[in-house]
């Protein structure tokens, strides 16, 4: 079954560098989140989008943006980055209505494998 | 205080042994629960959903205490490869939140 495929897996960037990540999810899935994860930190949530318009926004910082496209694909653009950007970063896709009835049993929160994200 | 709260651990438990873990909710509007299990470096992947009746899979035993907000999940007959961090989630008007994740260790 297709899963939630992320790119870059790895990327090594300097300070004050830009990064773009990118996310393809899960097909018919109407939502996408990017949650960032520090070493030994639970994931935190940064920005959401249902149906292509933004729907929630988390702790995202100023300097990072992104958007979902007409293909359901979605990009999360880190600018002017910092050592403390360095985490896994992870999006996820689901379908509301699977994650409104839980009772479903379905997958209703599914993970990419994450982008490594190191800031030296 | 976070909505969702979990005993960080670590729990170190002994193979074949029976543990179980806690995880509260502070928002009582809280729609539906889930467990999900994170190996160190990988995504989270959703181990179970949590309905209002309990629910059973194998080894695994998830509970929902709707009065006391709090969720349990109960591993019998553990295994090595139950070592894991186990991280409490909770939907809530669409917005899913997790908890910090307890971590697990099954020692041989």
């Amino acid at each position: 079954a297709a899963g939630v495929i992320q790119s870059p897996r790895h990327l090594i960037k300097e300070k004050r560098e830009t990064a773009t990540l990118k996310c393809y999810p899960i097909p018919r899935h109407d939502t996408v989140y990017w949650y960032q994860q520090g070493p030994g930190q639970d994931p935190q949530f940064l920005i959401s989008f249902y149906e292509k318009m933004q729907s929630d926004k988390g702790s995202i910082p100023d300097r990072f943006s992104a958007q979902q496209f007409s293909d359901y694909h979605s990009e999360l653009n880190m600018s002017s980055l910092e050592l403390g950007d360095s985490a896994l970063y992870f999006c996820a896709s689901s379908l509301v209505g699977l994650l409104r009835e839980s009772s479903s049993g379905a997958n209703v929160l599914t993970f990419g494998a994450g982008s490594r994200l190191t800031v030296l | 205080r976070k909505e969702v709260e979990q005993d960080p651990g670590p729990f170190n438990v002994p193979e074949g042994a029976t543990v179980a873990f806690n995880c509260t909710y502070s928002n009582s509007a809280s729609q539906s629960f889930f467990w999900y299990r994170q190996d160190c470096r990988k995504e989270p992947k959703l181990l179970m959903s949590v309905y209002s009746s309990g629910n059973e899979d194998g080894r695994f035993t998830a509970q929902l205490n709707r009065a006391s907000q709090y969720i349990s999940l109960l591993i019998r007959d553990s295994k090595l490869s139950d070592s894991a961090t186990y991280l409490c989630v909770v939907n809530r008007d669409d917005k899913i939140i997790f908890g910090k994740g307890t971590r697990l260790h099954i020692l041989p």
